[in-house]
Protein backbone atom coordinates (compact mmCIF):
# COMPACT_ATOMS: atom_id res chain seq x y z
CA UNK A 1 0.00 0.00 0.00
CA UNK A 2 1.31 3.98 -0.64
CA UNK A 3 2.23 5.54 2.15
CA UNK A 4 3.36 9.08 3.27
CA UNK A 5 6.41 9.66 1.21
CA UNK A 6 8.80 12.47 2.60
CA UNK A 7 11.82 14.02 1.20
CA UNK A 8 14.22 14.43 1.39
CA UNK A 9 15.21 11.81 4.19
CA UNK A 10 18.54 13.84 5.52
CA UNK A 11 18.73 17.01 5.17
CA UNK A 12 22.29 19.07 6.42
CA UNK A 13 22.22 23.02 6.19
CA UNK A 14 24.27 26.04 7.55
CA UNK A 15 23.03 28.88 10.28
CA UNK A 16 21.38 31.02 8.20
CA UNK A 17 20.45 28.86 5.37
CA UNK A 18 16.87 27.80 3.79
CA UNK A 19 15.73 24.20 3.83
CA UNK A 20 12.59 22.90 2.34
CA UNK A 21 10.82 19.56 3.21
CA UNK A 22 8.26 18.59 1.22
CA UNK A 23 5.42 15.84 2.22
CA UNK A 24 3.52 14.17 -0.69
CA UNK A 25 -0.01 12.39 0.97
CA UNK A 26 -1.48 8.90 0.72
CA UNK A 27 -3.60 9.00 -2.57
CA UNK A 28 -6.89 10.23 -1.69
CA UNK A 29 -6.05 11.90 1.85
CA UNK A 30 -6.83 15.52 1.75
CA UNK A 31 -5.49 16.61 5.13
CA UNK A 32 -1.24 17.02 5.87
CA UNK A 33 0.37 17.76 9.40
CA UNK A 34 3.72 18.70 10.09
CA UNK A 35 5.18 17.59 13.27
CA UNK A 36 8.92 18.52 14.63
CA UNK A 37 10.84 16.01 17.29
CA UNK A 38 13.84 17.24 18.97
CA UNK A 39 16.64 15.13 20.02
CA UNK A 40 15.01 12.85 23.08
CA UNK A 41 11.74 14.77 22.77
CA UNK A 42 8.42 14.16 21.92
CA UNK A 43 6.46 15.16 18.69
CA UNK A 44 5.39 18.71 18.71
CA UNK A 45 2.51 19.74 16.23
CA UNK A 46 3.67 22.39 13.73
CA UNK A 47 1.25 23.27 11.40
CA UNK A 48 -1.75 21.79 9.66
CA UNK A 49 -4.07 21.60 6.31
CA UNK A 50 -7.30 20.62 5.24
CA UNK A 51 -8.48 20.89 1.58
CA UNK A 52 -5.48 23.27 0.88
CA UNK A 53 -6.21 25.41 3.47
CA UNK A 54 -4.84 25.84 6.77
CA UNK A 55 -6.72 24.27 9.51
CA UNK A 56 -4.76 24.71 12.45
CA UNK A 57 -1.33 26.28 13.40
CA UNK A 58 1.24 25.12 16.42
CA UNK A 59 4.55 25.75 18.00
CA UNK A 60 5.62 26.74 14.54
CA UNK A 61 8.15 29.75 14.45
CA UNK A 62 7.74 32.54 12.26
CA UNK A 63 10.77 31.89 10.03
CA UNK A 64 8.67 28.94 9.05
CA UNK A 65 5.93 28.22 6.76
CA UNK A 66 4.20 25.94 4.65
CA UNK A 67 1.59 25.22 2.18
CA UNK A 68 -0.70 22.34 0.24
CA UNK A 69 -0.53 22.63 -3.20
CA UNK A 70 -3.45 21.69 -5.59
CA UNK A 71 -1.98 17.85 -6.06
CA UNK A 72 -1.93 17.84 -1.48
CA UNK A 73 1.60 17.73 -1.55
CA UNK A 74 2.40 19.75 1.09
CA UNK A 75 5.92 22.12 1.64
CA UNK A 76 7.69 23.13 4.76
CA UNK A 77 9.69 25.79 4.43
CA UNK A 78 12.54 26.96 6.74
CA UNK A 79 14.74 30.32 6.70
CA UNK A 80 17.09 31.44 9.10
CA UNK A 81 17.71 27.95 10.38
CA UNK A 82 19.35 27.85 13.88
CA UNK A 83 21.44 25.15 15.68
CA UNK A 84 17.90 24.51 17.61
CA UNK A 85 16.29 23.69 14.42
CA UNK A 86 18.06 20.67 14.05
CA UNK A 87 15.46 17.76 14.70
CA UNK A 88 13.05 15.16 12.59
CA UNK A 89 10.34 16.12 11.05
CA UNK A 90 7.19 14.39 10.30
CA UNK A 91 4.48 14.71 7.97
CA UNK A 92 1.38 12.55 8.74
CA UNK A 93 -1.75 12.44 6.17
CA UNK A 94 -5.53 11.32 6.72
CA UNK A 95 -8.78 11.48 4.62
CA UNK A 96 -10.77 13.73 5.70
CA UNK A 97 -8.96 15.28 8.66
CA UNK A 98 -9.27 12.37 10.76
CA UNK A 99 -8.04 9.84 12.94
CA UNK A 100 -10.88 7.78 12.14
CA UNK A 101 -9.52 7.87 8.30
CA UNK A 102 -6.01 6.32 8.11
CA UNK A 103 -4.11 8.69 9.84
CA UNK A 104 -0.31 7.97 8.39
CA UNK A 105 2.98 8.91 9.65
CA UNK A 106 6.15 9.29 6.79
CA UNK A 107 9.39 8.43 8.14
CA UNK A 108 10.55 11.68 8.42
CA UNK A 109 13.58 13.98 7.42
CA UNK A 110 15.47 14.42 9.75
CA UNK A 111 17.55 17.96 9.55
CA UNK A 112 20.86 18.95 10.84
CA UNK A 113 21.90 22.74 11.19
CA UNK A 114 25.80 23.30 11.44
CA UNK B 1 -5.09 22.56 26.70
CA UNK B 2 -4.67 18.93 26.16
CA UNK B 3 -1.98 17.23 27.29
CA UNK B 4 -0.55 13.40 27.83
CA UNK B 5 1.44 12.42 30.65
CA UNK B 6 3.41 9.47 30.43
CA UNK B 7 5.91 6.98 32.67
CA UNK B 8 9.18 8.23 32.98
CA UNK B 9 11.82 6.13 31.26
CA UNK B 10 13.75 4.38 30.50
CA UNK B 11 12.70 0.69 31.17
CA UNK B 12 14.52 -2.20 30.95
CA UNK B 13 12.97 -5.57 31.26
CA UNK B 14 14.01 -9.10 30.82
CA UNK B 15 12.69 -11.22 27.89
CA UNK B 16 9.24 -12.67 28.64
CA UNK B 17 8.75 -9.98 31.88
CA UNK B 18 5.24 -8.47 32.22
CA UNK B 19 5.00 -4.87 30.45
CA UNK B 20 3.11 -1.83 31.95
CA UNK B 21 3.71 1.55 30.94
CA UNK B 22 1.15 3.97 32.41
CA UNK B 23 -0.33 6.92 30.57
CA UNK B 24 -3.00 10.01 32.17
CA UNK B 25 -4.51 11.94 29.95
CA UNK B 26 -6.37 16.06 29.95
CA UNK B 27 -8.60 17.01 27.87
CA UNK B 28 -11.78 19.28 27.89
CA UNK B 29 -13.62 17.23 25.13
CA UNK B 30 -14.31 13.38 24.59
CA UNK B 31 -10.61 12.48 22.66
CA UNK B 32 -9.46 8.78 20.69
CA UNK B 33 -6.14 7.73 22.19
CA UNK B 34 -3.25 6.17 20.79
CA UNK B 35 0.19 4.21 21.54
CA UNK B 36 2.40 4.79 18.63
CA UNK B 37 5.85 3.17 18.69
CA UNK B 38 9.11 4.55 17.32
CA UNK B 39 11.85 1.88 16.55
CA UNK B 40 15.52 3.27 15.90
CA UNK B 41 16.01 5.97 13.27
CA UNK B 42 12.51 5.12 11.91
CA UNK B 43 9.30 7.42 12.21
CA UNK B 44 5.72 7.11 13.76
CA UNK B 45 3.75 3.69 13.59
CA UNK B 46 0.50 3.28 15.57
CA UNK B 47 0.48 0.36 17.82
CA UNK B 48 -2.78 0.60 18.91
CA UNK B 49 -5.63 2.92 19.30
CA UNK B 50 -9.46 3.21 21.18
CA UNK B 51 -12.15 5.94 20.28
CA UNK B 52 -14.65 5.84 23.34
CA UNK B 53 -14.54 4.75 26.77
CA UNK B 54 -13.89 1.08 27.59
CA UNK B 55 -12.68 -0.10 24.29
CA UNK B 56 -9.94 -1.94 24.67
CA UNK B 57 -7.22 -1.41 21.64
CA UNK B 58 -4.88 -4.38 21.02
CA UNK B 59 -2.09 -5.22 18.42
CA UNK B 60 1.04 -7.40 18.19
CA UNK B 61 0.21 -8.77 21.99
CA UNK B 62 -0.15 -5.27 23.55
CA UNK B 63 -3.17 -3.55 24.56
CA UNK B 64 -4.40 -0.63 26.43
CA UNK B 65 -8.37 0.18 27.87
CA UNK B 66 -9.28 3.67 27.95
CA UNK B 67 -10.44 4.12 30.92
CA UNK B 68 -12.34 7.55 31.24
CA UNK B 69 -12.82 7.28 34.85
CA UNK B 70 -9.26 7.32 35.80
CA UNK B 71 -8.27 9.00 32.57
CA UNK B 72 -5.97 6.70 31.63
CA UNK B 73 -4.46 4.47 28.93
CA UNK B 74 -1.91 2.75 30.08
CA UNK B 75 0.04 -0.09 27.60
CA UNK B 76 0.64 -3.75 28.82
CA UNK B 77 2.11 -6.97 27.32
CA UNK B 78 1.98 -10.42 29.01
CA UNK B 79 5.60 -11.20 27.66
CA UNK B 80 8.17 -9.16 25.99
CA UNK B 81 10.13 -10.13 23.13
CA UNK B 82 14.18 -8.23 22.41
CA UNK B 83 12.19 -6.84 19.20
CA UNK B 84 9.74 -5.10 21.50
CA UNK B 85 12.93 -2.57 22.58
CA UNK B 86 11.75 0.63 20.94
CA UNK B 87 10.46 4.13 21.91
CA UNK B 88 6.75 4.14 23.07
CA UNK B 89 4.33 7.09 22.73
CA UNK B 90 0.92 7.94 23.74
CA UNK B 91 -1.05 10.25 22.11
CA UNK B 92 -4.18 12.29 22.13
CA UNK B 93 -6.22 13.64 19.56
CA UNK B 94 -9.31 15.95 19.44
CA UNK B 95 -12.18 15.63 17.01
CA UNK B 96 -12.50 18.60 14.85
CA UNK B 97 -12.96 18.30 11.75
CA UNK B 98 -10.26 19.05 9.14
CA UNK B 99 -8.02 18.91 12.09
CA UNK B 100 -7.15 16.42 14.27
CA UNK B 101 -3.21 16.94 15.40
CA UNK B 102 -2.05 14.60 18.24
CA UNK B 103 -0.87 15.28 21.52
CA UNK B 104 2.13 13.33 22.41
CA UNK B 105 3.33 12.16 25.86
CA UNK B 106 6.93 12.02 26.57
CA UNK B 107 7.86 9.02 24.96
CA UNK B 108 9.44 6.04 27.27
CA UNK B 109 12.16 4.04 26.11
CA UNK B 110 11.60 0.40 26.34
CA UNK B 111 14.90 -2.27 26.35
CA UNK B 112 14.41 -5.86 26.63
CA UNK B 113 17.53 -7.52 27.57
CA UNK B 114 17.46 -11.63 26.31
Amino acid sequence: AAGVIQSPRHLIKEKRETATLKCYPIPRHDTVYWYQQGPGQDPQFLISFYEKMQSDKGSIPDRFSAQQFSDYHSELNMSSLELGDSALYFCASSAEGGTNYGYTFGSGTRLTVV
Amino acid sequence: GDSVTQMEGPVTLSEEAFLTINCTYTATGYPSLFWYVQYPGEGLQLLLKATKADDKGSNKGFEATYRKETTSFHLEKGSVQVSDSAVYFCALSDHNFGNEKLTFGTGTRLTIIP
